[in-house]
């Protein structure tokens, strides 16, 4: 079956804009998570989606940062007024319960580069 | 709090010799640990996971891990390395808590003939 997709593969986006990336989970997972992957940070946790819980935006490394998921299926992270340090590969996994016990799957990720 | 160490950011080994890749864990409760292998521009794919049943852990591609409390360690093996295992290996641990991954900063593995 299909696997967790993820939009655009690339974004070139110049210092200061928004950008939007979105992710569509594995059909039928409950769970979706947001990660960041860069060379100074390694692999990193931002977001996770529960059903209709609140998310856990613990791992959101600033108010620029922000994500919503629309009718418990797609998923959009939202990253305004980019900086440089933003750039990096934003991972994101679902998973069929929240359960810690429960496999996440990977999308291929988009790759940001902030100019 | 949880949190994962790999020794070695580098590992290289002759193809047909043995893989051992070194993961340690820290976690206040009992921990589920994975191992996700990454090949280059695409995401992650699990390999194994530990989840409190047998401690001696089979994966795809033939590598295994055991899971050590004494040691709190789950150190990734396989007994002969192809060139097609050449890419990066990351150890996470999740614990029922948190419901996130908590990665390690992962090792690279080569593969030489």
């Amino acid at each position: 079956g299909a696997g967790v997709s993820q939009s655009p593969s690339n974004k070139v986006t110049e210092k200061g804009k928004d950008v939007e990336l979105r992710c569509d989970p594995i059909s039928g997972h409950t769970a979706l998570y947001w990660y960041r992957q860069s060379l100074g940070q390694g692999l990193e946790f931002l977001i996770y989606f529960q059903g209709n819980s609140a998310p856990d935006k613990s791992g959101l490394p600033s108010d620029r940062f922000s994500a919503e998921r629309t009718g418990g299926s797609v998923s959009t992270l939202t990253i305004q007024r980019t900086q440089q340090e933003d750039s990096a590969v934003y991972l994101c996994a679902s998973s069929l319960t929240g359960l810690a016990t429960y496999e996440q799957y990977f999308g291929p990720g988009t790759r940001l580069t902030v100019t | 709090a949880q949190s994962v160490t790999q020794l070695g950011s580098h590992v290289s080994v002759s193809e047909g010799a043995l893989v051992l890749l070194r993961c340690n864990y820290s976690s206040s409760v009992p921990p589920y640990l994975f191992w996700y292998v990454q090949y280059p521009n695409q995401g992650l794919q699990l390999l194994l996971k530990y989840t409190s049943a047998a401690t001696l852990v089979k994966g795809i591609n033939g590598f295994e891990a055991e899971f050590k409390k004494s040691e709190t360690s789950f150190h990734l093996t396989k007994p002969s390395a192809h060139m097609s295992d050449a890419a990066e290996y990351f150890c996470a641990v999740n614990t029922g808590t948190a419901s996130k991954l908590t990665f390690g900063t992962g090792t690279r593995l080569q593969v030489t003939l």
